[in-house]
Order: C-alpha cells, then structure tokens, then sequence
C-alpha cells in the first residue's frame, strides 16, 4: 500500500532564507503528487500539484515542487521564504493503481516556522 | 468563489451528547471527503462519498460514527454518544468526477468533556 513520509516535523527558518520541505511516497507506480498548505485555525488549500509533463512544478506564492520519480520524491521548494509562510505544510499522493479511487494518501504534516 | 462550508465551527458538548456536523461541498462535486485532524493522528480519513454513495467508512469507529448525504447538496457527520477522545477538528472536503483534487472546507474544532 502507498504511504507518505515527510521527513521533517519542524523546519525553523529565517525570514528570506531558502527552504525545502522533504516527501517522499513509498510505491513507483503512477501516481500524482500534492502539496498543500494549512494556516493557523483554517483548512487545508492545494499550494501545486504534479500530475504528468514537467518535473518541476510551479504553485502559488512562490513555491514550487520537483517530480523525481527514481528517488520517488516530491519536495516543496522556496527560495525567499516570509513570516507569512509560517504554516503547516502536507503532501499527500493519489495511487492511480487502485482504480477509479479518488482517496490521497497524506504524510503527518511539516510545521514551518519562519522567524525575523 | 465556490468554496465548502462547514457548520458550527465550534462545538463544546458533554460526554454522551449527539454531536452533528454538516458539509455542503462546492456544487457539482460529486466526491466528499470527512477527516479528523488531531496533534497525535494527524489528518485521519473517515468516509468517503462519490454521488451520495458511501464508498469508503473504514476509518470511521461505527459504533458511534454515523456519515450521510441527505442530498447532493448536504452531508453530515453525527456522533452517538461522544466521548472526550472525539475532540479533534473535523474537516470536509469535496471534489470533482474526473480530478484528484480536494477542496477542504473550515473545519468544525469539536471539544468534548
């Protein structure tokens, strides 16, 4: 069965400083990769998407994520980060081998904390 | 600007009272989604509808978790009797037939004492 491991629980950062948020899923089979983002006391909202086409995936407020199916990773990038940022951060994946299931499968979450 | 909403937002309730929480997912998804959110577990799925049918309820305790959709255009989580480890924030999520994608609405923080 697929799973989802984000391999850092917190990730403290300086504001402008780069960040990158690791996931990695367990199968090889085809699959399509998520981020999403949740702020303090509000749901979750979808920051990209890997579905098929370029490895490199582009998303809102600046981040973007890199499709590698060999290392079956997909980390969250961001070159300048801002205090706005400080979030709880999700990857989640979709096994297309299991039909016609719409159901993700989610990692436990990265807390971002960015400090001035 | 479609988005799901989720009633109440909060909900304080005693031990063994009926809690129900409602979803109106975006109109014309057909998927919705129930988890439960908690510092422990995470994000948890409970149910999983597609066109009003329950597909998945695995990770729903049955004995006192109940999901439906009453219509297309409603689906509600009840609780019968709750109990304190029921605290957790419950969120709902809809999608379309043909994406992946899932719109998560607000979320109903539930404390139960």
């Amino acid at each position: 069965a697929q799973s989802v491991t984000q391999l850092d629980s917190q990730v403290p950062v300086f504001e402008e400083a780069p960040v990158e948020l690791r996931c990695n899923y367990s199968s090889s089979v085809s699959v399509y990769l998520f981020w999403y983002v949740q702020y303090p006391n509000q749901g979750l909202q979808l920051l990209l998407k890997y579905l098929s086409g370029s490895t490199l995936v582009k998303g809102i407020n600046g981040f973007e994520a890199e499709f590698n199916k060999s290392q079956t990773s997909f980390h969250l990038r961001k070159p300048s980060v801002h205090i706005s940022d400080t979030a709880e951060y999700f990857c989640a994946v979709s096994d297309l081998s299991a039909g016609n299931n719409r159901k993700l499968i989610w990692g436990l979450g990265t807390s971002l904390a960015v400090n001035p | 600007d479609a988005r799901v909403t989720q009633t109440p937002r909060h909900k304080v309730t005693e031990m063994g009272q009926e809690v129900t929480m409602r979803c109106q997912p975006i109109l014309g998804h057909n998927t919705v989604f129930w988890y439960r959110q908690t510092m422990m577990q995470g994000l948890e799925l409970l149910a999983y509808f597609r066109n009003r049918a329950p597909l998945d309820d695995s990770g729903m305790p049955k004995d006192r978790f109940s999901a439906e959709m009453p219509d297309a255009t409603l689906a509600t989580l009840k609780i019968q009797p709750s109990e304190p480890r029921d605290s957790a924030v419950y969120f709902c999520a809809s999608g379309s037939a043909n994406s992946y994608e899932q719109y998560f609405g607000p979320g109903t923080r539930l404390t139960v004492t």
